[in-house]
């Protein structure tokens, strides 16, 4: 079955730099596109990166763009998030999730997520 | 960017009874709307993608309706199990995707 485990969340300082990364296992790692999706404590849910299948494409929320890098290594079935410049406002819960395709191909977003990673940005 | 506008933010509900849940975009997203669950502790669960389709494994009493800039969530009959917070996303051209601020689902 599909698991998605996350890694690497923890308390740091504002300005510093946090890696997250996202064991995968269960699928073919290297066929689908995959995102991080954060939440905020008591908040709702805020997208804030994709990348394709090969990694050859990216996209970011404005709210991270510029400081945060979205990555993944197929050989290891691993997904990462490189976070630098980090503030207050990133603290939040951190979650991989798995893109898809239904019987027919039609695409199917983020039907798969991880338990989450708590980051709290503190000095 | 697309803004996703849930409506309304909290919904009482008694068990048995009809939920309608709304989500409205900024501009046409077309069909590419999702709906998520989110029960306390827990990550998201899809539920609806492409508007109306539901995801394996959802019962049949979640359904979903609407295109372009208006969408529609329903629970026919709610279940005690279905009292969460529930998102919607839109998922038009390739990024970015956003969420709406949710509705919580509430027992009344």
């Amino acid at each position: 079955q599909v698991q998605l485990v996350e890694s690497g969340g923890g308390v740091v300082q504002p300005g510093r730099s946090l890696r997250l990364s996202c064991a995968a296992s269960g699928f073919t790692f290297s066929s689908y596109g995959m995102h991080w999706v954060r939440q905020a404590p008591g908040k709702g849910l805020e997208w804030v990166a994709v990348i394709s299948y090969d990694g050859s494409n990216k996209y970011y929320a404005d709210s991270v763009k510029g400081r945060f890098t979205i990555s993944r290594d197929n050989s290891k079935n691993t997904l990462y998030l490189q976070m630098n410049s980090l503030r207050a406002e990133d603290t939040a819960v951190y979650y991989c999730a798995k893109d898809s395709t239904d019987d027919y191909g039609d695409y199917v977003p983020l039907g798969y997520w991880g338990q989450g990673t708590l980051v709290t940005v503190s000095s | 960017e697309i803004v996703m506008t849930q409506s309304p933010a909290t919904l009482s509900v008694s068990p048995g009874e009809r939920a309608t849940l709304s989500c409205r975009a900024s501009q046409s997203v077309s069909s590419n709307l999702a709906w998520y669950q989110q029960k306390p502790g827990q990550a998201p669960r899809l539920l609806i993608y492409g508007a109306s389709t539901r995801a394996t494994g959802i019962p049949a009493r979640f359904s979903g309706s609407g295109s372009g800039t208006e969408f529609t969530l329903t629970i026919s009959s709610l279940q005690s199990e279905d009292f969460a917070v529930y998102y919607c996303q839109q998922y038009n051209n390739w990024g970015p995707w956003t969420f709406g601020q949710g509705t919580k689902v509430e027992i009344k």
